[in-house]
């Protein structure tokens, strides 16, 4: 079975406003991380917070991570018409070589 | 420059019929990878490469098969086509396969099987 779960599955809302994303996994992890997906595009890696960390910023994006809970979140403060994409967290396992099981994904839309 | 690239971005075919898609990543990372993201856009390993060694390979039916030449290339080889293969299946890569090193991904090859 997946690894990761994102809720909410799809999120809209209108420029200016912050976008939060959660993430829920199953089993111990090295590190999380998060990537964006644009229509018809690759991933890009946007953050990795290790399993010692409990929270990390970048830019406009905060990802806080809760390893009892077995759980991340993704924040986009501000948000723009640009940010409208795909949004997946990524588990790292221990001892998989790289591995990375990814979560369904939260697909936002930014109204401008 | 395109980072990791993937030939060819589209790929419409029969059933029945076999197809290659190729990677090449110009970044000198020691790691490849090849993903198949589904119509729900769920995002499933198949297979990685380091320095061109297999080091993990997912339950893949075995129409599936992986080659890497160097390890600035890994190309994917699909056999007797099934409808299920539809799909887009991206090429990634990162500086080795040790924990705290993020992905690059290729843009996908979208695969549609008639």
């Amino acid at each position: 079975s997946q690894q990761g779960e994102e809720d909410p599955q799809a999120l809209s809302i209108q420029e200016g406003e912050n976008a939060t994303m959660n993430c829920s996994y199953k089993t111990s992890i090295n590190n999380l991380q998060w990537y964006r997906q644009n229509s018809g595009r690759g991933l890009v890696h946007l953050i990795l917070i290790r399993s010692n960390e409990r929270e990390k910023h970048s830019g406009r994006l905060r990802v806080t991570l809760d390893t009892s809970k077995k759980s991340s979140s993704l924040l986009i403060t501000a948000s723009r018409a640009a940010d409208t994409a795909s949004y997946f967290c990524a588990t790292d396992l221990y001892n998989q070589g790289g591995k990375l099981i990814f979560g369904q994904g939260t697909e936002l839309s930014v109204k401008p | 420059d395109t980072a990791v690239s993937q030939t060819p971005k589209y790929l419409v075919t029969q059933m029945g019929n076999d197809k290659s898609i190729k990677c090449e990543q110009n970044l000198g990372h020691d790691t490849m990878y090849w993903y198949k993201q589904d119509s729900k856009k769920f995002l499933k390993i198949m297979f990685s490469y380091n320095n061109k060694e297999l080091i993990i390979n997912e339950t893949v039916p075995n129409r599936f098969s992986p080659k890497s030449p160097d390890k600035a290339h890994l190309n994917l080889h699909i056999n007797s086509l099934e409808l299920g293969d539809s799909a887009v299946y991206f090429c990634a890569s990162s500086q080795d396969s040790r924990v705290f090193t993020p992905q690059h991904f290729g843009d996908g090859t979208r695969l549609s099987i008639l």
